[in-house]
């Protein structure tokens, strides 16, 4: 699977976008994109995925550039209980789902 | 839907005993149960894959006889942690999915483990 990079850390204002960045330049054509969260000693949330298309849920929106190489996670209007750590990981579609690798990921802190 | 819960939610036991955690799909029946490890201020760590039925499948370098995993049913897989120690304190998660194909995992709330 390929593997990810991602800022270590982000600060954004509460009430605004908080836009998370994610490379993945090794990316494959059958490999989708993931973006899950931890908040502090709590298991992962899934957020999101998709594979070449802008996603959009109750959460969150993904938009994924045409290359495919790098995609960014938008939380639209974001609220303090939105601090966490996030990851973005790249899965291959029917290969085994236990293999989410998970990165370091990017700790954002919304701040008030 | 889609709730996973894992029980305890912490433990505290001595060096040398054995320790169990239950994790259990909810509201739906889970064909691959996956645990996790996580030491503080690091990434999740995958330890082994299950499906039910079958002998769970143990990522390098996790020893399969000390991480004892079970996956009797649909909506429940066990692991015990046997002859802990204190290294082997750590946050253990688990995470459920119905299918083995690409949809998404749910994840349970986490059980802190701590070995005196």
């Amino acid at each position: 699977d390929a593997k990810t990079t991602q800022p270590t850390s982000m600060d954004c204002a509460e009430g605004r976008a908080a836009n998370l960045p994610c490379n993945h330049s090794t990316i494959s054509g059958n490999e989708y994109v993931y973006w899950y969260r931890q908040i502090h000693s709590q298991g992962p949330q899934y957020i999101i995925h998709g594979l070449k298309n802008n996603e959009t849920n109750e959460m969150a929106s993904l938009i994924i550039t045409e290359d495919r190489k790098s995609s960014t996670l938008i939380l639209p209007h974001a609220t303090l209980r939105d601090t966490a750590v996030y990851y973005c990981i790249v899965l291959n579609y029917g290969g085994s789902q236990g293999n989410l690798i998970f990165g370091k990921g990017t700790k954002l802190s919304v701040k008030p | 839907g889609a709730v996973v819960s894992q029980h305890p939610s912490w433990v505290i036991c001595k060096s040398g005993t054995s320790v169990k955690i239950e994790c259990r799909s909810l509201d739906f029946q889970a064909t691959t149960m996956f645990w996790y490890r996580q030491f503080p201020k690091q990434s999740l760590m995958l330890m082994a894959t299950s499906n039910e039925g079958s002998k769970a499948t143990y990522e390098q370098g996790v020893e399969k006889d000390k991480f004892l995993i079970n996956h009797a049913s649909l909506t429940l897989s066990t692991l015990t942690v046997t002859s802990a120690h204190p290294e082997d304190s750590s946050f253990y998660i688990c995470s459920a999915s119905w299918t083995s194909g690409n949809d998404e995992q749910f994840f349970g709330p986490g059980t802190r483990l701590t070995v005196l």
